[in-house]
């Protein structure tokens, strides 16, 4: 029973477009919620956080939007590099609950 | 800032063998360390908490006499994938609860 989705495997995007990547979760007790970015053959990365008392996180090119209703978040990074070209991991926590992982998307930003 | 660092980060070994990976925090102490394994397809899969001084939890289907894990100090916890089979070639990688991942150990059996 897979707790956080990341539903779209893969993404490509055109260098300086916005990349939206998108995490479903089904545990409402969720109260923190994470994404990481991974290159290959490396551990992966925090990137950006967002508590359940806010809708929106922004840090520069990246902002988390969090839909409490409906259980979604979306991880926006707008203008898209070349080097932002990773997996993206969203992940949940519930307290001091181990955070579950979606299991990925792989974003491409094409030059 | 906290420095995680997961020995080796690549190894490749014969089948039967076994091979230990080692995640050491550098500047802190990590109480509980998660193991997790990456499997193709890139998703991330939590195999078990480990509690310093105390018996691992491992998460369903994954088998603690295969990956046995120590968390014997504070600053250390292992994983010793025992007789190694080319199923288990995979990406390995450690985090102490509270702080970021390790870097990593990619270990492929021949």
């Amino acid at each position: 029973d897979q707790q956080v989705k990341q539903n779209s495997p893969s993404l490509s995007v055109q260098e300086g477009r916005i990349s939206i990547l998108n995490c479903d979760y089904t545990n409402s007790m969720f109260d923190y919620f994470l994404w990481y970015k991974k290159y290959p053959a490396e551990g992966p990365t925090f990137l950006i956080s967002i508590s359940s008392i806010k809708d929106k996180n922004e840090d520069g090119r990246f902002t988390v939007f969090l839909n409490k209703s409906a259980k979604h978040l979306s991880l926006h990074i707008v203008p898209s590099q070349p080097g932002d070209s990773a997996v993206y991991f969203c992940a949940a926590r519930a307290g001091s609950y181990q955070l579950p992982f979606g299991k990925g998307t792989k974003l491409s930003v094409i030059p | 800032g906290a420095v995680v660092s997961q020995h080796p980060s690549w190894v490749i070994c014969k089948s039967g063998t076994s091979v230990k990976i080692e995640c050491r925090s550098l500047d802190f102490q990590a109480t509980t360390m998660f193991w997790y394994r990456q499997f193709p397809k890139q998703s991330l899969m939590l195999m078990a908490t480990s509690n310093e001084g105390s018996k691992a939890t491992y998460e369903q289907g994954v088998e603690k006499d295969k990956f046995l894990i120590n968390h014997a100090s504070l600053t250390l916890s292992t994983l010793t994938v025992t007789s190694a089979h080319p199923e288990d070639s995979s990406f390995y990688i450690c985090r102490p609860h509270g702080y970021t991942f390790g870097s990593g150990t990619r270990l492929t059996v021949v």
